[in-house]
């Protein structure tokens, strides 16, 4: 079975700092991993996804995410915070393409002028 | 990327009746659709998958009598809850896959308040 686990419900972070959202899975199977963005009330926005291409994955808004396979992670990070990037963000993960998720908990974004 | 709409964005009714969600997708065939749940400040929960003109495979734990899925076109799926009661208040959000596409697209999701 597969699960994911977003370590830290909720980061602040101040405005042009580094952000760090972290993401560890558990897959029998090579995942497919995903990262998606929620604002309040709306429907998610995919940032980026990892399909066993490059690990180095590149998304929209300057985010990025690194698979390591060795430490199970897909970590999401960002090298400078804006303000709109506050919201909820979600690691998911499935074990085919276009198969249904399954989705972390969610870590809040906060950040701060 | 592809789009998905979902109709209505917000819908309140009173206990006991029946609410109907749609979920369009715009611009390409959406072979399996997806439900989800979302309680607040949780996660997504999948509650079905439903693939064009097959009968929806639920989750363990989500009732299908109580929550109803049709995928009776490429375009179209719907999800009807039944008899509806305060508990079942909450985040519902649809995604679509299929065609050449080998990703999930969310729809925007539609806020269910029962009173």
């Amino acid at each position: 079975a597969q699960s994911v686990t977003q370590l830290g419900s909720h980061v602040s972070v101040s405005e042009g700092a580094l952000v760090l959202l972290r993401c560890n899975y558990s897959s029998s199977v090579p995942p497919y991993l995903f990262w998606y963005v929620q604002y309040p009330n709306q429907g998610l926005q995919l940032l980026l996804k990892y399909t066993s291409a490059a690990t180095l994955v590149k998304g929209i808004n300057d985010f990025e995410a690194e698979f390591k396979k060795s430490e199970t992670s897909f970590h999401l990070t960002k090298p400078s915070a804006h303000m709109s990037d506050a919201a909820e963000y979600f690691c998911a993960v499935s074990d085919q393409a276009g198969t249904a998720l399954i989705f972390g908990k969610g870590t809040t974004l906060s950040v701060s002028s | 990327g592809a789009v998905v709409s979902q109709h209505p964005s917000r819908v309140i009714c009173k206990s006991g009746t029946s609410v109907k969600i749609e979920c369009r997708s715009l611009d390409f065939q959406a072979t399996t659709m997806f439900w989800y749940r979302q309680f607040p400040k949780q996660s997504l929960m999948l509650m079905a998958t439903s693939n064009e003109g097959s009968k929806a495979t639920y989750e363990q734990g989500v009732e299908k009598d109580k929550f109803l899925i049709n995928h009776a076109s490429l375009t179209l799926s719907t999800l009807t809850v039944t008899s509806a009661h305060p508990e079942d208040s909450s985040f519902y959000i649809c995604s679509g896959s299929g065609g050449s596409y080998n990703e999930q697209f969310f729809g925007p999701g539609t806020r269910l308040t029962v009173l």
